[in-house]
């Protein structure tokens, strides 16, 4: 099956610090992708859509000047949380969408801001 | 707004039980339904979607227009199947996710 990979699957950072976290598909090419937030014993609350060559389109409530996607290639997406402060600290999950509509998730990535 | 609501967050059942984890659904358009799975320290991944009509793992769905709802059924429940369950809605060109089910699988 289509394989999606996230990295770094665990960060630390400091208050104030900027981070990425990068998304490829690795066995496929993704028009869209897809950035979500799971906080602990709760369910994943989509963020972005993020399509190729544009600019992607955040949910309601998101700050896009905070959580910056870019979606340079087919193959890769990648989320930079910037002046990342405690209350950013989350499980942030990319997934990647076949043209068949199945949509395939990366292991997540564990950001923690002290 | 398209909704998925799980009114269930925490659901034991016996080996060898049946299971029935519930999924309704809020959708002005034609629905695309999914369920995902994710066992212990594992990524999400796709278990079913209503459109293949297909049973996987021995599990099935059935969308139920009128009833708005994609249960998850499975007539005789194994450890292994003790996971999260997330019923998803396609729509608008995104996936929204219900609040999960935990389902433990007492031996």
């Amino acid at each position: 099956g289509a394989v999606v990979s996230q990295h770094p699957s665990w960060v630390i950072c400091k208050s104030g610090t900027s981070v990425k976290i990068e998304c490829r598909s690795l066995d496929f090419q993704a028009t869209t992708m897809f950035w979500y937030r799971q906080f602990p014993k709760q369910s994943l609350m989509l963020m972005a859509t993020s399509n190729e060559g544009s600019k992607a389109t955040y949910e309601q409530g998101v700050e896009k000047d905070k959580f910056l996607i870019n979606h340079a290639s087919l193959t890769l997406s990648t989320l930079t949380v910037t002046s990342a402060h405690p209350e950013d600290s989350s499980f942030y999950i990319c997934s990647a969408r076949q043209p068949t509509y199945e949509q395939y998730f990366g292991p997540g990535t564990r950001l923690t801001v002290t | 707004a398209q909704r998925v609501t799980q009114p269930e967050k925490l659901l034991s059942v016996f080996k060898g039980a049946p299971v029935e984890l519930k999924c309704n659904y809020s959708y002005s358009g034609s629905p695309e339904l999914f369920w995902y799975v994710q066992y212990s320290r594992q990524r999400l991944q796709l278990l079913l979607r209503h459109i293949s009509r297909e049973s996987i793992k021995g599990f099935t769905a059935d969308l139920n227009k009128g009833e708005t709802s994609f249960h998850l059924k499975k007539p005789f429940a194994q450890e292994e199947d003790s996971a999260m369950y997330y019923c998803a809605l396609f729509g608008n060109e995104k996936l929204t996710f219900g609040t999960g089910t935990r389902l433990t699988i007492i031996p």
